[in-house]
């Protein structure tokens, strides 16, 4: 079954280092979504594409965070300084539309 | 910022007894999709409703998108363990997509 591919599925570091996560869209999705999932704050979007362009990232702080999709099988969420208040879930979603999608097992992510 | 208001934020049953959570918007909505999370895992779509009125069933599961297109439910009969998770509607709305906060369901056996 296809399905979308995230890595790494656990990372810890220390507050200040530079963190990157990696995602393979299901071949042929042409929309890709990140998400921040938190106790507090429920599913966040943080970037949004469509045809590796993007259409929304209003949710994500730009001062740390980046995303990209260099081609359409990876898609990049970047924090450079990463800090304790990043620590969360993020889930990398893509689909046909942006109705359906189809979550990644998510990379859970501490930073101490 | 998040749109759609979705109750309760939790719900505890006993095995066997119905839940039903609700979505509702502010707006009128284009469609509205639910995903079910469970423990430790990631959403999973369950179902995308889009006209008015829409009533769709799978299984236990029954899904309803409101007349005026600004509510949805979703209602799970005579629950049963596996039911557990949370249960999370998705609107998409001005070229926007929002997450409601969420159903947490836990079932008593």
């Amino acid at each position: 079954d296809a399905r979308v591919t995230q890595t790494p599925r656990h990372k810890v570091t220390e507050m200040g280092q530079e963190v990157t996560m990696r995602c393979q869209p299901i071949l042929g999705h042409n929309t890709v979504f990140w998400y921040r999932q938190t106790m507090m704050q429920g599913l966040e979007l943080l970037a949004y594409f469509r045809n590796r362009a993007p259409l929304d990232d209003s949710g994500m702080p730009k001062d740390r965070f980046s995303a990209e999709m260099p081609d359409a099988t990876l898609a990049t969420l970047k924090i450079q300084p990463s800090e304790p208040r990043d620590s969360a879930v993020y889930f990398c979603a893509s689909g046909p539309s942006g109705e359906k999608l189809f979550f990644g097992s998510g990379t859970q992510l501490s930073v101490l | 910022g998040q749109q759609v208001m979705q109750i309760p934020q939790y719900q505890h049953v006993q095995e066997g007894e119905d839940f039903t959570t609700y979505c509702n918007s502010s707006t009128t909505l284009s469609n509205i999709q639910w995903y079910k999370q469970r423990p430790g895992g990631h959403p999973v779509f369950l179902i995308q409703l889009v006209k008015s009125g829409e009533v769709k069933k799978q299984k236990r599961l029954t899904f309803q998108f409101g007349e005026a297109k600004k509510n949805s439910s979703l209602h799970i009969t005579a629950t049963q363990t596996t039911d557990v998770g949370t249960y999370f509607c998705r609107e998409y709305n001005f070229n926007k997509f929002y997450f409601g906060s969420g159903t947490k369901l836990n079932v008593k056996p």
